[in-house]
């Protein structure tokens, strides 16, 4: 049990779509990191938030957009779905408290199937 | 641009064996390194990380190594059992917290 809770687990969505996942990080964790998985290939990082404030993005366009809130929790918003979007989404949290360890927690996820 | 890539994409052994799984990544400047394990369908569980002023890290069976100036990272499992079988990935962080992952070998341990 890493403490990072994300939902829905699993959702299916149409093409054009937009979708909302959600993320609570874990408890004094001010940093959350979004991923994307396609099945069998590695996570790629989309963004990433510390402090309500975007600070880092991968190589995704606008459409992938979020929302870090004073409790540190995270939404995830992907708008006009496409087939390609899906994927297992996952949540990281981490703590940027100097002295503090660099380990990074995941949830479990939240699958996305796009038809 | 950060490359990550691991080899093999899949190995199966049997119970008992020891093993070793490969990672070698593109740019040295890094600040650490993650191997993660990653069962079906589920996150991902941080296994060991190596700062990269460290050379390796042990967690009871499992011990990582890292050599920055060859640009690589081994994760050896000693006395393999059933319940290793899974995804292992490696991850580098280069910045704030920023993750570069490989695709992964996926370990197969057959009682």
């Amino acid at each position: 049990e890493t403490g990072v809770t994300q939902s829905p687990t699993h959702l299916i969505k149409t093409r054009g779509q937009q979708v909302t996942l959600r993320c609570s990080s874990q408890s004094g964790h001010n940093t959350v990191s979004w991923y994307q998985q396609a099945l069998g290939q590695g996570p790629q990082f989309i963004f990433q938030y510390y402090r309500e404030e975007e600070n880092g993005r991968g190589n995704f366009p606008p459409r992938f957009s979020g929302l870090q809130f004073p409790n540190y929790s995270s939404e995830l918003n992907v708008n006009a779905l496409e087939l390609d979007d899906s994927a297992l989404y996952l949540c990281a949290s981490s703590s940027r408290i100097p002295g503090s360890e660099n380990t990074i927690y995941f949830g479990e996820g939240s699958w996305l199937t796009v038809v | 641009k950060q490359e990550v890539t691991q080899i093999p994409a899949a190995l199966s052994v049997p119970e008992g064996e020891n093993l070793v799984l490969n990672c070698s990544f593109t740019d040295s400047a890094i600040y650490n390194l993650q191997w993660f394990r990653q069962d079906p369908g589920k996150g991902l569980t941080s296994l060991l990380l190596i700062q990269s002023s460290q050379r390796e890290q042990t967690s009871g069976r499992l011990n990582a190594s890292l050599d920055k100036s060859s640009g690589r990272s081994t994760l050896y499992i000693a006395a393999s059992q059933p319940g290793d079988s899974a995804t292992y990935l490696c991850a580098l962080q280069t910045g704030a917290n920023n993750l570069f992952f490989g695709t992964g070998t996926r370990l197969t341990v057959i009682p």
